[in-house]
């Protein structure tokens, strides 16, 4: 496997439903990210990792739980999601952060519908 | 605020010359990404310019000008596939990306 992979690919779930999505890349970067993608809207920056340490958390709910156990892996935990949820998650990783010349690598993301 | 505005959906001809536009505001600036993203898959990384002027890489070019919070994608000899999302983004002062919501580029045979 080579550059960022993301699982499950599609994700339909209950409001109820407790369930995780997984990150991993294999470029040997030290930042990982996780996005919201909503249709039509920019880009939602929800979390960032630094050498495995959360540097980031832009005010996002506290039923989406981020970790990162190591610099190749990342997980989006998720509970008690609300229909507004859904949208297109998007992992992504970059050699460091903030060093603005390193772009960001990302995966083809995971469709999350919240019924 | 931050913000980044570019045109919702452009349409072009196969073969032919396009630009995207990009304006933006942010808390300090440290360069301006573009990416492509096909319906369904990754974004995938095009250009960054962090001086002013044009930047050429094949088919595609990219332009800043940093005292007017500008930039453009310029894509020329346009192919089938070249029909996607092109997506802005500019680094602020913090090294956070700021994204523009995205042009949807349609080409025509």
């Amino acid at each position: 496997e080579t550059g960022v992979t993301q699982t499950p690919r599609h994700l339909v779930m209950g409001m109820t439903n407790k369930k995780s999505l997984k990150c991993e890349q294999h470029l040997g970067h030290n930042a990982m990210y996780w996005y919201k993608q909503s249709a039509k809207k920019p880009l939602e920056l929800m979390f960032v990792y630094n050498f495995k340490e959360q540097t980031e958390n832009n005010s996002v709910p506290s039923r989406f739980s981020p970790e990162c156990p190591n610099s190749s892996h990342l997980f989006l935990h998720l509970h008690t999601l609300q229909p507004e949820d859904s949208a297109l998650y998007l992992c992504a990783s970059s050699q460091d952060e903030g060093t603005p010349t390193y772009e960001q690598y990302f995966g083809p993301g995971t469709r999350l519908t919240v019924t | 605020g931050q913000n980044i505005d570019q045109p919702t959906e452009m349409t072009a001809t196969e073969g032919a010359i396009v630009q995207i536009n990009c304006t933006y505001q942010t808390s300090g600036f440290n360069g301006l990404f573009w990416y492509q993203q096909h319906a369904g898959e990754a974004p995938t990384f095009l250009s960054y310019n962090v001086l002013d002027g044009l930047e050429e890489k094949g088919r595609f070019s990219s332009f800043l000008s940093r005292s007017k919070g500008y930039s453009y994608l310029l894509l020329k000899e346009l192919q089938m596939k070249d029909s996607a999302s092109y997506l802005c983004a500019a680094m602020d002062s913090n090294y956070q990306l700021i994204w523009g919501a995205g042009t949807k580029l349609i080409i025509k045979p």
